[in-house]
């Protein structure tokens, strides 16, 4: 069965502080993986694509790495703000025509001051 | 670039009654998807349109649930009669094509409250 599963469900840092997500998937074939951010009352809206050959991927603060043969993948925000707060969503991309995403259940994550 | 948008942005209605949910997406975008978000999880698809023809719509409740996309362009989701776990936050998005690699842009969503 195709799924997602992300950890932890939720997390409160401080300000300024590092966190590090992560997501575990059994997508089988596997065409990429997405990190999503989540603002409350937003749209999802893409942070990082990365394909199968590729192992990290950087967007500002946020770096995603993929390890394709343990099927793990982690999203570390570095230097956090208040404005990080929100759902971080893991989605892996099942390699066919259709472009079908498989959504993990999202880490929400609070940065509070 | 104007992104998805999507009406309305909040509705509450009594179960049984029928509701419709109306998406424009990105202009010459021809991929459309409903998404359904129930809260704490992940968007769930119920369809994906290519132009206007179906794709995929394995996980919509055809019983009650309808989409249509007649020009290709906009789309309209309807549920008919409702029932109190369709509450959820209901997404649109698109995206060029349909391809893996191909980023989804996300609408704000329209937040449905079943009473």
């Amino acid at each position: 069965k195709n799924q997602v599963e992300q950890s932890p469900q939720s997390l409160i840092i401080l300000e300024g502080k590092n966190c590090t997500l992560q997501c575990n998937y059994t997508v089988s074939p596997f065409s990429n993986l997405r990190w999503y951010k989540q603002d409350t009352g937003r749209g999802p809206v893409s942070l990082t694509i990365m394909t199968f050959s590729e192992n990290t991927k950087s967007n500002g603060r946020y770096t995603a790495t993929l390890d394709a043969d343990t099927k793990q993948s982690s999203l570390h925000i570095t230097a956090s703000q208040l404005s990080d707060s929100a759902s971080y969503i893991c989605v892996v991309s099942h390699s066919s025509n259709t472009g079908k995403l498989i959504f993990g259940q999202g880490t929400t994550l609070q940065v509070k001051p | 670039e104007a992104g998805v948008a999507q009406s309305p942005r909040y509705k509450i209605i009594e179960k049984r009654q029928s509701v419709a949910f109306w998406c424009n997406p990105i202009s010459g975008h021809a991929t459309l998807y409903w998404y359904q978000q129930i809260l704490g999880q992940g968007p769930k698809l119920l369809i994906q349109f290519q132009n206007n023809g179906v794709v995929d719509d394995s996980q919509l409740p055809k019983d009650r649930f309808s989409a249509e996309r007649l020009k290709g362009v906009d789309s309209t989701l309807k549920i008919q009669p409702a029932k109190l776990e369709d509450s959820a936050v209901y997404l649109c998005a698109s995206s060029s094509g349909q391809r893996t690699q191909e980023t989804q842009y996300f609408g704000p969503g329209t937040r449905l409250l079943v009473l």
